[in-house]
């Protein structure tokens, strides 16, 4: 059973300083998610990773992923306020089983001025 | 585009009661998914499927049912709602196994 864990699940950090949230997985797999979710909203779709080494750039965020290690990193760099939400990391079991994807709890993230 | 659309956005169901969400896409997408999501946690897969008249389960399926006659349409069925059935439900859909996940707005169910 594949098994999805973030680290860590609540962050409080201040405006202007960088931070990393690490995504670790149980099974095999080369294809991992990041979405972001505001209170109340759905979710949106942040990057896509689809093999090892994989690195993702957009604005202050950038995501990696090390398949070898089973590992993903989702880095802030700079944090503003408009950044907090919710962030989950999301793993394909691509190695078998249903064809949809296995999330982690998510990441709470405030970002205070 | 509409992109992925779901109604109602809020219910109350008593025990007991069954109930359909729907979920429609416009994006000509083969798959589609239905997600729960309970507080404080990650989303949980329901069903899936890849096609029309093509669906199977996921991780917590039972008290659940679905259908998918047309490539746009994939409503989920609750059948004699339960208390532990109290949540957000998510419908998705992806053009492929490998693209992104497109995510509708959600309906908030509780069951009492």
């Amino acid at each position: 059973e594949l098994k999805v864990e973030q680290n860590p699940l609540f962050l409080s950090m201040q405006e202007g300083k960088n931070y990393t949230i690490y995504c670790n997985y149980s099974t095999t797999s080369d294809r991992l998610y990041w979405y972001r979710q505001d209170p109340g909203k759905s979710l949106e779709s942040l990057f896509v990773l689809l093999s090892n080494g994989a690195v993702k750039q957009e604005g202050r965020l950038m995501a990696s992923l090390d398949t070898k290690a089973r590992l993903s990193t989702l880095h802030i760099t700079a944090a503003v306020h408009d950044l907090s939400a919710t962030y989950f990391c999301a793993v394909d079991s691509s190695g078998g089983g249903a064809d949809g994807l296995t999330f982690g709890k998510g990441t709470h993230l405030i970002i205070q001025p | 585009n509409a992109g992925v659309t779901q109604t109602p956005k809020f219910r109350i169901l008593k025990i007991g009661q069954s109930m359909t969400l729907q979920c429609t896409q416009d994006m000509n997408h083969n798959y589609m998914y239905w997600y729960r999501q309970d507080p404080g946690m990650g989303l949980k897969l329901i069903y899936y499927s890849v096609g029309a008249g093509i669906t199977d389960k996921g991780e917590v399926p039972n008290g659940y049912n679905v259908s998918r006659s047309t490539t746009e349409d994939f409503p989920l069925r609750l059948e004699l709602a339960a208390p532990s059935q109290t949540s957000v439900y998510f419908c998705a859909s992806s053009y492929s196994r490998v693209y992104e996940q497109y995510f509708g707005p959600g309906t908030r169910l509780t069951v009492t």
